[in-house]
This record gives structure tokens, sequence and C-alpha cells, in this order.
């Protein structure tokens, strides 16, 4: 029983198509997160909700665009593909509050060719 | 602008000897630490924390060490395992709202 799983695990698609990545926890978590790990590794925070409402917007095209239908799903869409948003995308939630964690999906492997 | 570092891209260590992984963070507003475990094509898996109240957290054979003033935390595995070969990721936040993750150290336990 999967705490924060995410679909699809693997995403090949052409530059300048549309594309969605769903995410669902079943933790009943208020808030959830987009993460983004490029080619250097790093795990670097997109989009961040707090039951329903976006609370953190990091530097992100505005061609990312995060829904978020109840406070268990958040789904991230990603309009005009291009070749630099090869990457992997995380899902992930926590309960807010200090000394709290963050559980992970398992991550889409986003390749735009 | 990256708050919290981690120098070492990756370290190999001998099985049944001690792993030592380092980490750096530059706001002093954060109040909780963590470590993350993640294996290829897997979602990190939380590993063990730290709160900024405290030194030293211990859970079997991980130990976190956090040095405020210095704002460095380490992760200390002891026995190494093969099985702890990962890539581990510190992290950090301020009322746990928004975690900072640095970029990872791929630990290699030779047997």
């Amino acid at each position: 029983d999967t705490a924060v799983s995410q679909t699809p695990k693997y995403l090949v698609t052409q530059m300048g198509n549309d594309k969605s990545i769903k995410c669902e926890q079943n933790l009943g978590h208020d808030t959830m997160y987009w993460y983004k790990q490029d080619s250097k590794k790093f795990l670097k925070i997109m989009f961040s909700y707090n039951n329903k409402e976006l609370i953190i917007n990091e530097t992100v095209p505005n061609r990312f665009s995060p829904k978020s239908p109840d406070k268990a799903h958040l789904n991230l869409h990603i309009n005009s593909l291009e070749l630099g948003d090869s990457a992997v995308y995380f899902c992930a939630s926590s309960q807010p509050g200090t000394g709290t964690e963050a559980f992970f999906g398992q991550g889409t492997r986003l390749t735009v060719v | 602008d990256q708050q919290v570092k981690q120098n070492s891209p990756s370290l190999s260590v001998q099985e049944g000897r001690i792993s030592i992984l380092n980490c750096d963070y530059t706001n002093s507003m954060f109040d909780y630490f963590l470590w993350y475990k993640k294996y290829p094509a897997e979602g990190p898996t939380f590993l063990i924390s730290i709160s900024s109240i405290k030194d030293k957290n211990e859970d079997g054979r991980f130990t976190v060490f956090l040095n405020k003033s210095a704002k460095h935390l380490s992760l200390h595995i002891v026995p190494s395992q093969p099985g702890d070969s990962a890539v581990y990721f510190c992290a950090a936040s301020t009322t746990g709202n928004q975690f900072y993750f640095g970029t990872g150290t791929s630990l290699t336990v030779i047997p």
C-alpha cells in the first residue's frame, strides 16, 4: 500500500508537447510538493501546496502548472515541453509543523526528445 | 542559491568501518534537519533526523550530529554494511513547510 504514488514512472515525449504527471498520497497529509532532480542531482523544490492552496512557487517557468483537486492529490501539468525539462520529478507530502519529515513518491523520469 | 550543501559527491568505505557524511547549511532559521537515503529508480526515504535544540540523535547504526555554531551536520554509520550503498541527501526545514536538500553523497560500502 504505497504512501505516495506518482504516475507514470517513465515519460518520453517530443518537444512542444503537453504532458501531466499525477500524484496521490494516502497519508492524510495537508502539504504536498513537487521537486525536480536535474542532471546535477540537485533536489530542488518547485511547488508546495497546503490543503489545496499554493504556498510556495519557486522560480519555475509558467509552463509548469500544478493542480490540486483535493488535498490528497497534486498533479503537475507541463506545457510546451523543452529539452531542458528532462529530469526526474518527485512528488512528496508532509504534515506541517516542526519535527516532521516528507515522504516521497518513486519519481517520474521525464525525457524530452 | 543553495542553502544546504554536501561538498563530497562520493565516498567509499570498507565494510565494517565507519562512514561519515557531511553537510553544511547557510540559513540559521532552519530548525529541523534530516537525512534521506535514495536507491536508484526510487524516491528518497527518510533515515534519521535531528531538531535544532539537540546536538546528537542516534538510531541503531546511524547517528546524526549537529553543530549549530558551525552550521554543520554529519551522519555517522557504524558499522557500514554493503546494503548501505546508496545516495544520501541532507535536508533542512523551517516549521516543516519546506524542505531544502543538498546534492547528495553517493556512498559505496566495499565488501
